[in-house]
């Protein structure tokens, strides 16, 4: 059964700080995909990164960055330079391709807050 | 396109009232899915459907029943509301061709419905 871990329930951070969110995840499957998603305040998710088993290619946009590591099984997410916008719940989630379905296993958060 | 909407925004239910969540999808998606997401515990599956007529149980699906009759609309009904119920729903589509044949994979979320169950 695939698993998603978010140890971090909570993180505060003052602005401008750089901040590093962690998941750690399990499957039995070679293919899958890893995602970050935010949910603000306002209660939508936003989908942020699909980053595919394959592709073990570090991304950066703007502030952000992914450390995806397959050898520990983890999917790292970076904000530099924080900012009082990025203060929201972040989660990371995995699908296993192999069921055909695209289900969607979810860590349980990690809730940052950037303080002025 | 509108892509995922979900309706209602706001519901409140009594204990044993039964109720049916909206979700409907623009995009021609085959794949929808209803998540559930309660403090503390991240999103969870409830029921999801890779085309119509074709439903399958997540992880949580005690208490709902979904169906699939058309690609777009993918309901979720509570039979009888209990307290634990009480969440907020998230409906999700996705695809994994294009319109080239190519494979993507690209997961699209509603609003949610924020549902209590008195």
């Amino acid at each position: 059964a695939q698993k998603v871990t978010q140890a971090q329930t909570e993180i505060s951070v003052v602005e401008k700080e750089d901040v590093t969110l962690d998941c750690v995840y399990e499957t039995r499957d070679t293919t899958y995909y890893l995602f970050w998603y935010k949910q603000p305040p306002s209660g939508e998710l936003v989908f942020l990164i699909r980053r595919n088993s394959f592709d073990e290619q570090n991304e950066i946009s703007g502030r952000y960055s992914w450390n995806f590591q397959k050898s520990t099984s983890s999917f790292n997410f970076t904000i530099t330079a924080s900012q009082v916008v990025d203060s929201a719940v972040y989660f990371c989630a995995l699908s296993e391709v192999g069921a055909g379905s695209y289900q969607l296993t979810f860590g349980k958060g990690t809730k940052l807050s950037v303080i002025p | 396109n509108a892509g995922v909407t979900q309706t209602p925004k706001f519901q409140v239910l009594k204990t044993g009232q039964s109720m049916t969540l909206q979700c409907a999808q623009d995009m021609n998606h085959e794949y929808m899915s209803w998540y559930r997401q309660d403090p503390g515990m991240g999103l969870r599956l409830i029921h999801y459907s890779v085309g119509a007529g074709i439903t399958d149980q997540g992880e949580v699906p005690n208490g709902y029943n979904v169906s699939r009759s058309t690609t777009e609309d993918f309901p979720l009904r509570l039979l009888s509301a209990a307290p634990s119920q009480t969440s907020v729903y998230f409906c999700a589509s996705s695809y994994d061709l294009d319109k080239t044949g190519n494979f993507q994979y690209e997961q699209y979320f509603g609003p949610g419905t924020r549902l209590t169950v008195t």
